[in-house]
């Protein structure tokens, strides 16, 4: 079974520092991996996806996600953090043999920027 | 940029009724998917729906539950007899191809309240 987990409910950072939301995966296979944000009244956002090769991928808004297969993890990141980055965010997976079978979500991180 | 759009963005409804929970698709999308996210919680794949029938269902979608493309453009939610634990934030997507690597397009969210 496939399984996410984001260790943090709740990541406070300055604004201009960098900025990291942890991701940890659970696959019977290899992944594809997903980044989504979700502002106040908005819907899910898609970031950025892993899905071979390179093991930094890069974004939209500046985000970038390393992919590390040893550690089974793709944590978001972003050198230098914005105020308006300020939303809740969620990690995503899918085995790649699953066809269109749902993505499997963390419960999501809420980044607070503080200016 | 096309959008996945959904209505209502809030309801409220007393336990034991029938809800209607709409959302339209991106035009040229042919899979369509219901996630819920109950407060503080994961969200949780509920159906997907391809070609005018179910392809995925999860423990969750039960008897209470059931889906609808009534037209070209709309995609429904029914919930036919509201239960407390209902209550959650309801999150239509949709993607244009089958591929597990294609991610998915979400909408902003019904927040279903049953008393």
């Amino acid at each position: 079974a496939q399984s996410v987990a984001q260790p943090e409910d709740q990541v406070n950072v300055a604004e201009g520092n960098p900025l990291t939301v942890k991701c940890t995966y659970s696959v019977s296979g290899n992944p594809y991996l997903f980044w989504y944000v979700q502002y106040p009244n908005r819907g899910l956002q898609f970031l950025l996806k892993y899905i071979t090769g390179d093991n930094l991928v890069k974004g939209s808004y500046g985000f970038e996600a390393e992919f590390n297969k040893s550690q089974t993890s793709f944590h978001l990141k972003k050198p230098s953090a914005l105020v308006s980055d300020s939303a809740l965010y969620f990690c995503a997976v899918r085995d790649i043999y699953s066809g269109n079978t749902p993505l499997v979500f963390g419960k999501g991180t809420r980044l607070s920027v503080i200016a | 940029e096309p959008e996945v759009t959904q209505t209502p963005s809030h309801q409220v409804t007393q336990m034991g009724q029938e809800v209607i929970l709409r959302c339209v698709p991106i035009s040229n999308h042919l899979y369509f998917y219901w996630y819920r996210q109950i407060l503080g919680q994961k969200v949780e794949f509920l159906v997907s729906f391809y070609n005018n029938e179910i392809s995925e269902k999860s423990e969750i979608f039960d008897d209470q539950f059931s889906v609808e493309r009534p037209d070209g453009s709309n995609f429904t939610l029914k919930i036919r007899s509201t239960k407390l634990e209902d209550s959650a934030m309801y999150f239509c997507a949709s993607s244009d191809k089958r591929a597990s690597y294609n991610e998915q397009f979400f909408g902003p969210g019904t927040r279903l309240t049953v008393l």
